[in-house]
């Protein structure tokens, strides 16, 4: 069964530096998604992507965090200077069409702890 | 998208149908109603989804009432690898496509 795959699983890294978050959508989805989840808290949208531009971003998306399409199968979030605050599970979701009536599948995640 | 509320917390024994309940009383026409869970820390799983009718697949079903202001998830023969959060979710297109989480319904299977 397709599946969203991410990595590194775990990702440590000091404040101030730079961050790329990776993930493989299903390979015939066209929709991506970028959610996390700061421990004990909801799971939140961070950003969606398609046809290589932003279609909707959250007020946590702020200048620090750009998503990419580098090839035609990664998609990545990068956080350029890392803050504490950032420290969250990190989760990839991609969808076969943006309409509502199509599910939306999501990675395992990747922990990013910033130190 | 419409609020839900569902009980924070529920246990089901094992092997018998877990029944977890939603309120969306402020649902509008073309909002869908979806499921997710989550186990421990992992990535939310789908499990199903509707506008009006009752669905079902292989990991559950979908009960939603005629008026459409409730539904029920229906796990039939819980096993202990389906403790986790249950998250009702109510998706419109207006509110763009992204999902938006609750606080769930924390569900305790129990041998």
């Amino acid at each position: 069964e397709p599946e969203v795959t991410q990595t590194p699983s775990h990702q440590v890294t000091q404040m101030g530096q730079e961050v790329i978050l990776r993930c493989v959508p299903i390979s015939n989805h066209l929709y991506f998604y970028w959610y996390r989840q700061i421990l004990g808290q909801k799971v939140e949208f961070l950003v969606s992507f398609y046809n290589n531009e932003i279609s909707e971003k959250s007020e946590i998306f702020d200048d620090q965090f750009s998503v990419e399409r580098p090839d035609g199968s990664n998609f990545t979030l990068k956080i350029r200077s890392t803050k504490l605050e950032d420290s969250a599970m990190y989760f990839c979701a991609s969808s076969a069409d943006v309409n509502v009536a199509y599910e939306q599948y999501f990675g395992p995640g990747t922990r990013l702890t910033v130190t | 998208d419409a609020k839900t509320t569902q009980p924070p917390s529920m246990d089901c024994a094992e092997g018998r149908a877990a029944n977890l309940p939603c309120n969306h009383s402020t649902i509008s026409g073309n909002e869908y109603v979806y499921w997710y869970r989550q186990i421990h820390s992992q990535g939310p799983q789908y499990i199903i989804h509707g506008l009006k009718n009752n669905e079902t697949n292989e990991m559950a079903s979908l009960i939603i009432t005629e008026d459409r202001k409730s539904s029920t998830l229906i796990l039939p023969h819980a096993t202990l690898r389906d403790t986790a959060v249950y998250y009702c979710i109510v998706r419109s297109k207006a509110a763009g496509n992204k999902l938006t989480f609750g606080g769930g319904t924390r569900v305790l299977v129990k041998p």
